[in-house]
């Protein structure tokens, strides 16, 4: 069984400038979270989708991030204009079915912002 | 909002020593109790997942308990080895909400 697939692995950008990152998850979760890895830090929930719909995005600073799942598979996380403190790893994580199942991490993309 | 705590944040044991690793929550309708494994530069690594009914969950070497009533998951690793160098991280999903939140996660060195 495949994993959670992430990319980029690495990268580096100016502030102020924009990035994506893109997540694939294992084929047939229903769930899927993005968390903000700082280092020294357990991950931080930015959003979690449920198919293709937003179940939790509390912790996502909308005035520069924003996610979405088309067609409830692949998703992809922007930060528009990025800042010094995005510097992170990003984690992509699936599960079956919501947090009462197990979930599976991707590698997770290191972003460093100059 | 589910807060969740491991104390210590790091530490350090001889090969061979037996690890105890702990992790607190403050809403006990939980879900489960999921351990999970982090190695540096790398994603997370699932070890073990408790079911909110049960009290333990055991995979080879490792072995963890759960007491909800008091809000608490112990994570037991017997006779370590260096290859169990990491962070260990625990997340309690609260039943309503169903929100995966992790602790801030117990870095362990095993040295030889």
């Amino acid at each position: 069984e495949a994993g959670v697939a992430q990319s980029p692995r690495y990268k580096i950008i100016e502030k102020r400038q924009s990035v994506a990152f893109w997540c694939n998850p294992i084929s047939g979760h229903a769930t899927l979270y993005w968390y903000q890895q700082i280092l020294g830090q357990g991950p931080k929930l930015l959003i979690q989708f449920q198919n293709n719909g937003v179940v939790d995005d509390s912790q996502l600073p909308k005035d520069r991030f924003s996610a979405e799942r088309l067609k409830g598979v692949d998703s992809t996380l922007k930060i528009q204009p990025a800042k010094l403190e995005d510097s992170a790893v990003y984690l992509c994580a699936s599960s079956l079915y919501g947090a009462n199942t197990e979930a599976f991490f991707g590698q997770g993309t290191r972003l460093t912002v100059v | 909002k589910q807060e969740v705590t491991q104390i210590p944040a790091a530490l350090s044991v001889p090969e061979g020593e037996n690890l105890v690793l702990n992790c607190s929550f403050t809403d006990s309708a939980i879900y489960n109790l999921q351990w999970f494994r982090q190695d540096p530069g790398k994603g997370l690594t699932s070890l073990l997942l408790i079911q909110s009914s049960q009290r333990e969950q055991t995979s080879g070497r490792l072995n963890a308990s759960l007491d909800k009533s008091s809000g608490r998951s112990t994570l037991y690793i017997a006779a370590s080895q260096p290859g169990d160098s990491a962070t260990y991280l625990c997340a309690a999903p609260k039943a309503a909400g169903n929100k995966l939140t992790f602790g801030g996660g117990t870095r362990v060195l095993v040295k030889p």
